[in-house]
């Protein structure tokens, strides 16, 4: 499978705990972003890399929000002292600057966190 | 500010049957505009993509329409099966910055037999 992966697919923790979740993306991408979505809604972006560096953060990305990509392929996302708002799916997707199609997005499964 | 607005909220139809799906938007500069399928515990998968000059274009039964002018796009499902039900997402990019992908919160369609 070529695809875009994300691990793990579920995360259940404690209120208070740490978690890390990671994303292998098409090998060839250069860009990698991390979503957060909520039941019913749209994904909402988090932050993104061009091959190694973090080029941009949202403010939904507190301190207790941490992302890396140490080798520009794959990434981890990292949520210390896990609240209960936390409970979301993250996703992961990948994309080619510099092709033809637009900056196309591919997307992981999604990591489902809850947080007790 | 930046704004992607997705109806209906949900949708219930009959297999077989068509349906349109709305998206407006006000993301400015605008980029591009993608629909998406997302099945329920899944991530979205691309089902078309088109820019500023781009005012149709189709995937299969799925065809996608833009107007740039009054930044509208639609959906249109032909012939809708079982496996169409699914979350839409209209995602809207605007020029520069990836925190200018702005995503609906899509359009819940259920298909019944």
């Amino acid at each position: 499978d070529t695809g875009v992966s994300q691990d793990p697919r579920h995360k259940i923790t404690k209120r208070g705990q740490n978690v890390t979740f990671r994303c292998d993306p098409i090998s060839e991408h250069n860009r990698l972003y991390w979503y957060r979505q909520t039941l019913g809604q749209g994904p909402e972006f988090l932050t993104y890399f061009q091959n190694e560096a973090q080029l941009e953060k949202s403010r939904l990305l507190s301190d207790r929000f941490s992302a890396e990509r140490p080798k520009g392929s794959f990434s981890t996302l990292e949520i210390q002292r896990t609240e209960q708002g936390d409970s979301a799916m993250y996703l992961c997707a990948s994309s080619l600057v510099g092709t033809g199609v637009a900056n196309e997005q591919f997307f992981g499964p999604g990591t489902r966190l809850t947080v007790l | 500010k930046n704004q992607v607005e997705q109806s209906p909220q949900s949708l219930i139809i009959l297999e077989g049957k068509n349906c349109t799906l709305q998206c407006n938007y006000t993301v400015s500069p605008f980029s591009n505009l993608r629909w998406y399928k997302q099945d329920t515990g899944r991530g979205p998968v691309s089902l078309t993509i088109m820019t500023f000059s781009e005012n149709t274009k189709s995937n299969g039964r799925y065809t996608a329409t833009l107007d740039a002018d009054t930044k509208q796009s639609s959906l249109h499902i032909t012939a809708s099966q079982l496996s169409d039900s699914a979350s839409y997402i209209c995602v809207v990019s605007g020029a520069g910055s990836a925190s200018k992908i702005i995503f609906g919160s899509g359009t819940r369609l259920s298909i019944r037999p």
